[in-house]
């Protein structure tokens, strides 16, 4: 079985752009979250999207966004780039959500921004 | 809010020997899971093993086990018979609602041979 697959896998951009990130999930998982990770603070939850939905989102401004398509798989966008969204975004999918569906992570995106 | 706390940045490990990662978490809810994930240079993050509240037992897969103490807020990993491609950066995760997961700042676990 295929595993969580993140497109691209390097990324720069300068300030002021817009960014496209792309995770396709695990075949049959309907569940698809979305982290930053930086040195500074570390992993931080962005959003979780199920069945087209988002369920949960974490304390990121409205710059961040995504959303979820018929066969699950799931773009973010970063609008308006700062020096400081340069971070690993991992993608992670999982069949259902909760202590019984874990998560299955990416490799994920390495956005520089400058 | 919850927090994830892991005070080791940095341990080292014979190869072989046993090792303990700790990990304290911080919250007021009383239904909620843990997981210990790695992620090696590659990146991409591993579960290595997962805790539900509500269970009593310490969960354990095959050299991982955990020591889960509820009241204390504690739940430590401990690698045995550590191999050299146990070497990664360990994440403690605090899970509470949907796939929404608080995690710590990492431990670095390089192991020696």
């Amino acid at each position: 079985k295929a595993g969580v697959t993140q497109t691209p896998r390097y990324l720069i951009k300068t300030r002021g752009q817009q960014v496209t990130l792309s995770c396709s999930p695990i075949s049959g998982h309907r569940s698809v979250s979305w982290y930053q990770q930086t040195p500074g603070q570390g992993l931080q939850f962005l959003f979780e999207y199920f069945s087209e939905t988002q369920r949960n989102k974490g304390n990121f401004p409205g710059r961040f966004s995504g959303r979820q398509f018929s066969n699950s798989r799931s773009e973010m966008n970063v609008s308006t780039l700062e020096l400081g969204d340069s971070a690993l975004y991992l993608c992670a999918s999982s069949f259902g959500t909760g202590e019984n569906s874990p998560l299955h992570f990416g490799n994920g995106t390495r956005l520089t921004v400058t | 809010a919850q927090t994830v706390t892991q005070s080791q940045p940095e341990m080292s490990v014979q190869e072989a020997e046993t090792v303990t990662l700790s990990c304290t978490y911080d919250t007021s809810e009383n239904n909620y899971y843990l997981f210990w994930y790695k992620q090696p240079p590659s990146r991409q993050m591993i579960l290595v093993i997962r805790q539900e509240a509500y269970k009593q037992q310490n969960a354990t897969e095959n050299r991982f086990s955990v020591n889960f103490q509820k009241a204390a807020k504690s739940f430590s990993l401990k690698i045995s018979d550590s191999q050299l491609g146990d070497t990664a950066m360990y994440f403690c995760a605090f899970g509470e609602y949907g796939n929404k997961l608080v995690f710590g700042a990492g431990t670095i676990l390089r192991v020696k041979s």
